[in-house]
């Protein structure tokens, strides 16, 4: 079956540090969708990339989708203590709705 | 204004005994999901409905049963609970067609002890 895999799965950075995480699909993509869950808290949407090669910035957060729509990654920029949390990528490969996710990166950041 | 509501928050019991978790959104949406947090943070999809019909149903004891009574609504019923199943379980929303975003509820951390 369809496999998302994500690396690292553990991250810690001092602040003001980059950080990125990346992730890879056993299939193609039609869409993968991005979610940020903080300490004892629930996944929030953060972006969803379409076509191949996109790439999105929310301000210092760049999202990148693959040409071969089969990978993507994650880059934060000058990290902050708010930036702590689980990243997890998601695909949807038949646009039915259903996400696989990544195991998720978790974020530490030391200030 | 809450988007996603589960009751409870936390669910603790033993071993063999018989529960069930309540999920509301008030997003308008109608597709509405189960999904499974381990212990390692993995989130594994278990069911979905969209307008009260099963669409997706993964490989999940059947000791597990959904319930949608309307598309505002989705219940996990879980019989003789056992160890394995202690784990926080979310309910998440989604508009089928759009961009399929998914709205998480805040969770239900069940403990079967």
């Amino acid at each position: 079956g369809q496999q998302v895999m994500q690396i690292p799965q553990y991250q810690h950075v001092q602040e003001g540090e980059d950080f990125t995480t990346y992730c890879n699909s056993s299939t193609t993509l039609s869409n993968i969708q991005w979610y940020k869950q903080r300490p004892g808290g629930h996944p929030v949407f953060l972006i969803q990339l379409v076509k191949s090669g996109e790439v999105k910035k929310q301000k210092r957060l760049t999202f990148q989708f693959g040409e071969a729509k089969k990978n993507s990654s994650l880059h934060i920029t000058a990290t902050q203590t708010t930036d702590v949390g689980t990243y997890f990528c998601a695909g949807d490969s038949s646009n039915t709705g259903k996400l696989i996710f990544g195991q998720g990166t978790t974020l530490q950041v030391k200030p | 204004d809450t988007a996603v509501s589960q009751t409870p928050k936390y669910l603790v019991t033993q071993m063999g005994n018989d529960k069930s978790i309540k999920c509301e959104q008030n997003l308008g949406h109608d597709t509405m999901y189960w999904y499974k947090q381990d212990s390692k943070k993995f989130l594994k999809i278990m069911f979905s409905y969209n307008n009260k019909e099963l669409i997706i149903n993964e490989t999940v004891p059947n000791r597990f049963s959904p319930k949608s009574p309307d598309k505002a609504h989705l219940n996990l019923h879980i019989n003789s609970l056992e160890l394995g199943d202690s784990a926080v379980y979310f309910c998440a929303s989604s508009q089928r067609g759009a961009q399929n975003t998914q709205y998480f509820g805040p969770g239900t951390r069940l403990t079967v002890l």
